[in-house]
């Protein structure tokens, strides 16, 4: 079985801070870990992911995630934050030991960006 | 390229209806997964269709059914609508391989009354 966990339902961080975002995940075999980010009525986007590879992937609009095999990880990143970048993002996963390329969502966490 | 498209956006319908949600992929995606999304379940895997089979089905009931066209064109169904179906509705395609990703529609949102 794979899943995926967001233990923070909310982050906060003020304009031009760090923003981290937390994702662990579980899975039988290979990862593929994914993150997305969805606005307002809106459908997802991909910002990045690992495959294989580098541990520090980086992704779209500045946003990079570390892959930490030991503590089964895949963390989000940027290193200043923009208000602009308040929404709401899901972690998910896919391992190639189910049939199919279906993935499993986190619960998703809301990250807000204050001026 | 166009994106993943999705019609209607919106549907409104009664209790007990059915509704038809249509989706069509990103040319020469032939992998189409639906997902059903709502406040307190979140992000939920309903089924995914390649080539016109279905190869994997989330855990939902067998109200909820869909298809895939030779096109790759997908249509998920659902009848006797229940309260509970009220859910934003996502379609996803994507290239075969295990590390690619899925492109979303905008979705449908779908109110049961």
């Amino acid at each position: 079985a794979q899943s995926v966990a967001q233990p923070e339902d909310q982050v906060n961080v003020a304009e031009g801070n760090p923003l981290t975002v937390k994702c662990t995940y579980s899975v039988s075999g290979n990862p593929y870990l994914f993150w997305y980010v969805q606005y307002p009525n809106r459908g997802l986007q991909f910002l990045l992911k690992y495959i294989t590879g580098d541990n520090l992937v980086k992704g779209s609009y500045g946003f990079e995630a570390e892959f930490n095999k030991s503590q089964t990880s895949f963390h989000l990143k940027k290193p200043s934050a923009l208000v602009s970048d308040s929404a709401l993002y899901f972690c998910a996963v896919r391992d190639n030991s189910n049939s199919g390329y279906a993935l499993n969502f986190g619960k998703g966490t809301s990250l807000l960006v204050t001026p | 390229k166009a994106g993943v498209t999705q019609t209607p956006r919106y549907l409104i319908k009664t209790r007990g209806q059915q509704v038809t949600l249509s989706c069509s992929p990103i040319s020469g995606h032939r992998s189409v997964s639906w997902y059903q999304q709502t406040p307190g379940q979140g992000l939920q895997f309903l089924f995914e269709y390649f080539s016109e089979t279905q190869r994997n089905k989330g855990n939902f009931p067998g109200r909820f059914s869909g298809r895939q066209f030779s096109n790759s064109r997908s249509e998920m169904n659902v009848s006797t609508l229940e309260l509970g179906d009220s859910a934003l509705y996502l379609c996803a395609s994507s290239l075969e391989g295990w590390g690619n990703e899925q492109f979303f529609g905008p979705g449908t949102r779908l109110t049961v009354l």
